[in-house]
């Protein structure tokens, strides 16, 4: 089956402890996005990347680093520097950037702080 | 700074009612999206309207695009129970070269709640 997989479903971390969440696909897209959501708030959008070996920050980017080494892997860093990283992590994917094509979520993964 | 906002914030309605969700934007869109989420899960993409299309229908959707007055609309008919969800108008807007910036700025949804 093709789609997008984010590991774990759920991630506790102890403050000033770095973490990183997995997103994998298997759909061939070039493109790759980590978003954060807080409750009952939209996505804002962390990191995001176009193409193998290159990425861009996005709208809430301190705290956070990301790699994109090959195509189907997109990992997030959370490091001791965001002060508040609980929230619900969503990875998506697209075929080209989102000019002219929707993107595909994973199931998210939930980080609490402890 | 998020670039959709959706109106309302919560809607309550019976099964079998129609549901309309507003979205408005402030910058030029090459296009918008829609999304669905239910709780605790990722988003399902529902329909996507280019800037230079008006309407666009897909089963029980029907999205509307005014781009004049920037803003766009999700009209759900006969809605079921199961439509009980949160809906995210996404888009995705150019710079000031003109060029997409290739990445989806959401807004912060409208829950819908459907009673049997």
């Amino acid at each position: 089956d093709g789609g997008i997989t984010q590991s774990p479903k759920y991630l506790f971390r102890k403050e000033g402890q770095n973490v990183t969440l997995s997103c994998e696909q298997n759909l061939n897209h070039d493109a790759m996005y980590w978003y954060r959501q807080d409750p009952g708030q939209g996505l804002r959008l962390i990191y995001y990347s176009q193409i193998v070996n290159d990425f861009q920050k996005g709208d809430i980017a301190e705290g956070y680093s990301v790699s994109r080494e090959k195509k189907e892997s997109f990992p997030l860093t959370v490091t001791s520097a965001q002060k508040n990283p609980t929230a619900f992590y969503l990875c998506a994917s697209s075929i080209e950037n989102t000019g002219n094509t929707e993107a595909f979520f994973g199931q998210g993964t939930r980080l609490t702080v402890v | 700074s998020q670039q959709g906002e959706e109106d309302p914030q919560a809607l309550s309605i019976q099964e079998g009612e129609n549901a309309t969700m507003n979205c408005s934007y402030k910058t030029s869109i090459n296009n918008l999206q829609w999304y669905r989420q239910n709780s605790g899960r990722g988003l399902v993409h529902l329909i996507l309207i280019r800037s230079n299309e008006r309407e666009k229908h897909s089963g029980r959707l029907r999205v509307t695009l005014d781009t004049s007055k920037k803003s766009s609309s999700l009209l759900i008919t006969a809605s079921r129970a199961a439509d009980t969800a949160s809906y995210f108008c996404a888009t995705d807007f150019y710079n000031a070269g003109g060029t997409s910036y290739g990445k989806l700025t959401f807004g912060q949804g409208t829950i819908l709640t459907v009673h049997p």
